[in-house]
Parts: structure tokens; C-alpha cells; sequence
């Protein structure tokens, strides 16, 4: 079993559509969460960064964390086009010296 | 700040070749690391190094090192290059200490193995 694991998709989604994407993991030693962005040749660029459980926005994104359930979710409200990346969750606990990683999701979103 | 540098940004190799790939970071971080990115395989960590002079491996170290001279940079090392190798490989970086700060990523050098 992974560690993370995380739907692929695609999703395609017209524009000002509320996205949701989501991962599960089975570590239960997990405390740090992020999400990542990766637009197509470039980099995964940092978006969101949650410790524990709850929730955190920032701008039109929202992180959410239940590890009672072992599930974290990103929500996307008003999605632009510039959006239409793949987005990466990673998550990590104790030294912080593994980062694991899901397998990412493709999003468009469509004008 | 230029944050994560890799180079070089492409790279053909046939079998059996050596090559370094290059990480440069101008953040202070003590954390770098090493990942391989493969369609359907998400991000495999392969070596990472806490400091000078301090390396361990990860997910997938098998034909691969690494080593750890200055805070700045942390070359990846492939002695004898496989088909199996060809993948996008990601460096990055984080501060170390409270609260497992997230870790920042360079651009990639995408690496084929003929």
C-alpha cells in the first residue's frame, strides 16, 4: 500500500467552478501537510502548508486536514484558467527527513 | 534570490555513461534532497542530506550518489547510466529545525538514457 495516495484524474472544470481535490494516507505519524503546484516543465511551487488537523485559506485556496479520517482536501473557489495545473500533496512527520508525496492530479479549467 | 538552481535543464546520456547533475541553493538550508519524477510514480525521494557533510538515503538510492561538501550545493552522481534512469530528477531544499518547514523546489533536469 502507498503511502499517499491521490486520484489522477484529469478533472476539467469550467471557469468560477469550486474545485476539490483530495488525498488519503495510511500514516498515522503524519503532522506536517502541503500542497504543491506544478505547471507543465516547471518546478512543484508551494501553495499551502497546514500542521495538524483544521483548516487554512489563503485567497481562494482552503486546506483542510482530518486525521481522523487520514484524508486532506484542497478547495479552489472561483477558478481562474491559470489554474490548470497538476497539483501534488505531501505530508510528513517527526524529523521531517522523508517527504511523501501523492501522484498528483491534473486539473483544467476551462474558460 | 535565485532560491534552487539546477543544471543543466536537458540532458541525453547513453548506457553506461557517468554524469552530475547539478544543485545549487542560495537559502541557507541545511535540508537538500533528491527526487526522480515518473509518469504514475509521483515524487521518489532518492538521497537527501541534513548538512555538510551528512547524506542518507531514500526511496530509490540504487545507482545514484550523492555527497554533501558545502551548504550550498549537493551534486547527484550517476556512475553508470540505465534506460531505467531516464526520469525528470527535482533537487530541493528546506530550513531545518521547528516545525518541519516545507521544502522548495528547483526546476528539474530532464535526463534521457538511450
Amino acid at each position: 500500500q502507498k503511502e499517499v495516495e491521490q486520484d489522477p484524474g484529469p478533472l476539467s472544470v469550467p471557469e468560477g467552478a469550486i474545485v476539490s481535490l483530495n488525498c488519503t494516507y495510511s500514516n498515522s505519524a503524519f503532522q506536517y501537510f502541503m500542497w504543491y503546484r506544478q505547471y507543465s516543465r516547471k518546478g512543484p511551487e508551494l501553495l499551502m502548508y497546514t500542521y495538524s488537523s483544521g483548516n487554512k485559506e489563503d485567497g481562494r485556496f482552503t486546506a483542510q486536514v482530518d486525521k481522523s479520517s487520514k484524508y486532506i482536501s484542497l478547495f479552489i473557489r472561483d477558478s481562474q484558467p491559470s489554474d490548470s495545473a497538476t497539483y501534488l500533496c505531501a505530508m510528513t512527520g517527526g524529523t521531517g527527513n522523508q517527504f511523501y508525496f501523492g501522484t498528483g492530479t491534473s486539473l483544467t479549467v476551462i474558460p | 534570490n535565485a532560491g534552487v538552481t539546477q543544471t543543466p535543464k536537458f540532458q541525453v546520456l547513453k548506457t553506461g555513461q557517468s554524469m552530475t547533475l547539478q544543485c545549487a541553493q542560495d537559502m541557507n538550508h541545511e535540508y537538500m534532497s533528491w527526487y526522480r519524477q515518473d509518469p504514475g510514480m509521483g515524487l521518489r525521494l532518492i538521497h537527501y542530506s541534513v548538512g555538510a557533510g551528512i547524506t542518507d538515503q531514500g526511496e530509490v538510492p540504487n545507482g545514484y550518489n550523492v555527497s554533501r561538501s558545502t551548504t550550498e550545493d549537493f551534486p547527484l552522481r550517476l556512475l553508470s547510466a540505465a534506460p531505467s534512469q531516464t526520469s525528470v530528477y527535482f533537487c530541493a531544499s528546506r530550513r531545518t529545525g521547528a516545525n518541519n518547514q516545507p521544502q522548495h523546489f528547483g526546476d528539474g533536469t530532464r535526463l534521457s538514457i538511450l
